[in-house]
């Protein structure tokens, strides 16, 4: 069945670093790839997301490119802030499937 | 409303127990999702209403869990005889059947604590 592995956390960067989160995953077919975000005390939001091979989905400064070849849609942002500390979790859907498959989340702390 | 709403936002109870989460969808929103998030284990599907089809039941980890959407709107997932297991924060999410994954609105959850 189809998954999403996740790089394990947590994850602490200075404000300002470079950050990547790796995503990978396995379907059969063609899905649609998300990156979702949890701030503390708040409930999921949807970061962005790339319905297609080479697709780059952004939002907030955050990136994502969907790679068919590696089956990866790592998330990247070249300055991180403070107030980028939150959970992130990679998804997929996969085309006639409603459900969301995620990965198990990383923890990503930013210190000043 | 504005949002999906989830109650309650907490929940204590003793192992053995029944419990019933509520879930109050974006208004006109046709479908409706439970997923469960336990520590370590990301989120974990359980079940998937739309408009009036059979839901899809095929996350439910055992029979002692249920969920039922009345009319089409609010729902509610129940869990009889509570283990210790059961603890997990409990989310919903509502989507339109036109955006489906693409469109999910997630709520706060009910963090369960089965002691």
């Amino acid at each position: 069945g189809d998954s999403v592995t996740q790089m394990e956390g947590p994850v602490t960067l200075s404000e300002e670093a470079f950050l990547t989160i790796n995503c990978t995953y396995t379907a059969t077919g063609y899905p649609s790839l998300f990156w979702y975000v949890q701030y503390p005390g708040e409930g999921l939001q949807l970061l962005l997301k790339a319905t297609k091979a080479d697709d780059k989905g952004s939002n907030k400064g955050f990136e994502a490119t969907y790679r068919k070849e590696t089956t990866s849609f790592h998330l990247e942002k070249g300055s991180v802030q403070v107030s980028d500390s939150a959970v992130y979790f990679c998804a997929l859907s996969n085309f006639g499937n409603e459900k969301l498959t995620f990965g198990t989340g990383t923890r990503l702390t930013i210190i000043p | 409303g504005a949002g999906v709403s989830q109650s309650p936002s907490n929940k204590v109870t003793e192992k053995g127990k029944d419990v019933e989460l509520r879930c109050d969808p974006i208004s006109g929103h046709t479908a409706l999702y439970w997923y469960r998030q336990s520590l370590g284990q990301g989120l974990e599907f359980l079940i998937y209403f739309q408009g009036n089809s059979a839901p899809d039941k095929s996350g439910l980890p055992s029979d002692r869990f249920s969920a039922e959407r009345t009319g089409g709107s609010v729902s509610t997932l129940t869990i009889q005889r509570t283990q210790q297991e059961d603890s997990a924060v409990y989310l919903c999410a509502s989507s339109s059947a036109r955006q489906g994954a693409y469109g999910y609105t997630f709520g706060s959850g009910t963090r369960l604590t089965v002691v």
